[in-house]
Parts: structure tokens; sequence; C-alpha cells
């Protein structure tokens, strides 16, 4: 149990729909990233969130987009929904300042997401 | 740009068997190297990590060395157990929370 929540577990859109999806994330952590698992790959990073502010962006398009609450939950929104969106998509929780040796993210289990 | 490849899977042992799944990297730095583990229906879980070269990450009987000359972060097991069946990646890390893994390697462990 990593206290990272994600909703929903599933959803099927259809092409050209948007999709909003929600995580809430370990208490005390104001850094969430974002990444999309597609079958058979390795997950690969979307972008990150830190004090509700956009703090890095992976290789995506301006159809991904985020938002990050006061309270540290935060959204994946994609709008035009296209095939190869199909994934899982999974968020990660940490706490910004400390550096990668004594880093930790910790993951939700993810939504799947497949699009028709 | 970095990347990481590891070795196709799936790969299939025996309770007991030794274990080892090769992960070499490409890195413009001197990245974190980590290996985390995706249980059926579960998110990704950190099982090691090292940050610098010669470093030995090690965490319930797995263990991997930071190779810089090699650009390598092998893991390893002695004695696997059907339990440790999972999907296991390889990542690096050169800055605060952004992950670069490879494409996961699925390990059967049968009795």
């Amino acid at each position: 149990e990593t206290g990272v929540t994600q909703s929903p577990t599933h959803l099927i859109k259809t092409r050209g729909q948007q999709v909003t999806l929600r995580c809430s994330s370990q208490s005390g952590h104001n850094t969430v990233s974002w990444y999309q698992q597609a079958l058979g790959q390795g997950p690969q990073f979307i972008f990150q969130y830190y004090r509700e502010e956009e703090n890095g962006r992976g290789n995506f398009p301006p159809r991904f987009s985020g938002l990050q609450f006061p309270n540290y939950s935060s959204e994946l929104n994609v709008n035009a929904l296209e095939l190869d969106d199909s994934a899982l998509y999974l968020c990660a929780s940490s706490t910004a300042g400390q550096s990668p040796t004594n880093e930790k993210l910790f993951f939700g289990s993810g939504t799947q997401l497949s699009v028709l | 740009g970095n990347s990481v490849t590891q070795m196709e899977g799936p790969v299939t042992l025996s309770e007991e068997a030794f274990l080892t799944i090769n992960c070499t990297y490409t890195a413009t730095g001197y990245p974190s190297l980590f290996w985390y583990v995706q249980y059926p229906g579960e998110g990704l879980q950190l099982l090691l990590k090292a940050t610098k070269a010669d470093d030995k990450g090690s965490n319930k009987g797995f263990e991997a060395t930071y190779r810089k000359e090699t650009t390598s972060f092998h893991l390893e097991k002695g004695s696997v157990q059907v339990s440790d069946s999972a999907v296991y990646f390889c990542a690096l890390s050169e800055g605060y929370s952004t992950l670069t893994f490879g494409k996961g390697t699925m390990l059967l462990v049968s009795p």
C-alpha cells in the first residue's frame, strides 16, 4: 500500500473524446509525476507538477495536460483521444527537495485507458 | 538522450534457480540507477537503487551493482521463489522524480 490512489481503475473511451484521470498523492508529498505505460513497454514520463506548476515535461503533445490542486491531488487530461493513447496511466508522488540519493517515488496502481 | 535497455522476456525459471536480468544504460551525466518491480494488477514498487559507480543495491535477496565502465546494472538473485514472479523494470534518473525506464522483463517462476 503506497498511499497513492488513482481513479478510475479502468476506463473505455472512443476516439476523439476527452478524458480526465485523477490521482491522490501520499500525504505530505508535494510533487506528482504522470507516466504512460503502453502494453509491453516501460512507463514513459509525461510531466511533473510541483506546487501546482508544471515542472518538467516529456515528449508528449499539448493535448496531454495536467493540474495539481492545493491539497496536492492531481489530474491528467487528454483531449482528442487517439487509439495509441490506450495504455496504463501511472501517477507517482514524492517530496521535492530531496536529492536523488534519498528520493523515493510512490506509484499508484494506475488507470487502464482503452480507446476504441 | 537517456535510454535503458534490458533483456527481453519472459524469463522462465524453476524455484531456487539463479536469476540474472541484464540492464545497460545510456546517459549524458552520472545517473542514479533503479530496479522497480510490478506485480500483476499493481503499481511499480522500488526494489533497489544505486547512486554512484560501484555501489551495490540490495533488497529481498536481489542485488545489482552500478558498473560505470560497462554502463550496466544487472539484477541478480541467488534463489528465486514463485512469489518473485513479476515484471522487472530497470530505470535511471538524472533529475528529481523523472525516471527513464526500460521495457521491462517478465519473470515467471514455477514450483
